[in-house]
């Protein structure tokens, strides 16, 4: 099974921060990893799929990159509303799989 | 709009069974494969099966052992998880989500999740 290792596990910025998250897969997955976003109490939400295609009505300032192991999650400019945690996935080979999860905070 | 909405969840003893109801709405349920994720307290998302728009094939976690059953009934625009011999870490919040691609049969090879429920909340405890 193809292990998903997001970094960090928390984080503390100030609104107006770049934020960035990484996610190392356990072997090549290509461009076959996911972002979503879940909020306290909440339903995870999809904001980019395929490395870094928008979902609809997702906010420009998140983006994301990479391909092959390495990929890297992306807040340009971090808002209140930003406050959640963030989980990549990959959907390469099943059983598909997240990552730990990384804790936004705001500072 | 799509919704998704689960129920069946509940405060249960170990060893017992527990069917997970998810009633969708706002998209042709039958066009799309779907999904169970689950989540212990304070932890993160655990991904637990997956099947075909038109039910003929499934796929499990391994770390299940067998315990749990996917499937729908496309009448009733419903997806269920069957839950036998419930375990104390089968404790957390299910989740079902639609598959994002139209029309697949394979699994993996990228896709997303793109709809999800509210979840609901299987609690199990002596």
């Amino acid at each position: 099974d193809i292990q998903m290792t997001q970094s960090p596990s928390s984080l503390s910025a100030s609104v107006g921060d770049r934020v960035t998250i990484t996610c190392q897969a356990s072997q090549d997955i290509t461009n076959h990893l996911n972002w979503y976003q879940q909020k306290p109490g909440k339903a995870p939400k999809l904001l980019i799929y395929d490395v870094s295609n928008l979902e609809t009505g997702v906010p420009s300032r998140f983006s994301g990159s990479g391909s092959g192991t390495h990929f890297t999650f992306t807040i340009s400019s971090l808002q209140p509303e930003d406050i959640a945690s963030y989980y990549c996935q990959q959907y390469d080979t099943f059983p598909c799989s997240f990552g730990q999860g990384t804790r936004l905070h705001i500072k | 709009q799509e919704q998704l909405l689960e129920s069946g969840g509940g405060v249960v003893q170990p060893g017992t069974s527990l069917r997970l109801s998810c009633a969708v709405s706002g998209f042709n349920f039958n066009n799309f494969g779907m999904h169970w994720v689950r989540q212990a307290p304070g932890k993160g998302l655990e991904w637990v099966a997956v099947i075909s728009y038109e039910g003929s094939k499934r796929y499990y976690s391994d770390s299940l052992e067998g315990r749990f059953t996917i499937s729908r009934d496309t009448s009733k625009n419903t997806l269920f998880l069957q839950i036998n011999s419930l375990r104390p870490e089968d404790t957390g919040v299910y989740f079902c989500a639609k598959r994002r691609a139209i029309f697949m049969l394979t699994f993996g090879g990228g896709d997303a999740l793109d709809f999800w429920g509210q979840g609901t909340m299987v609690i199990v405890s002596a």
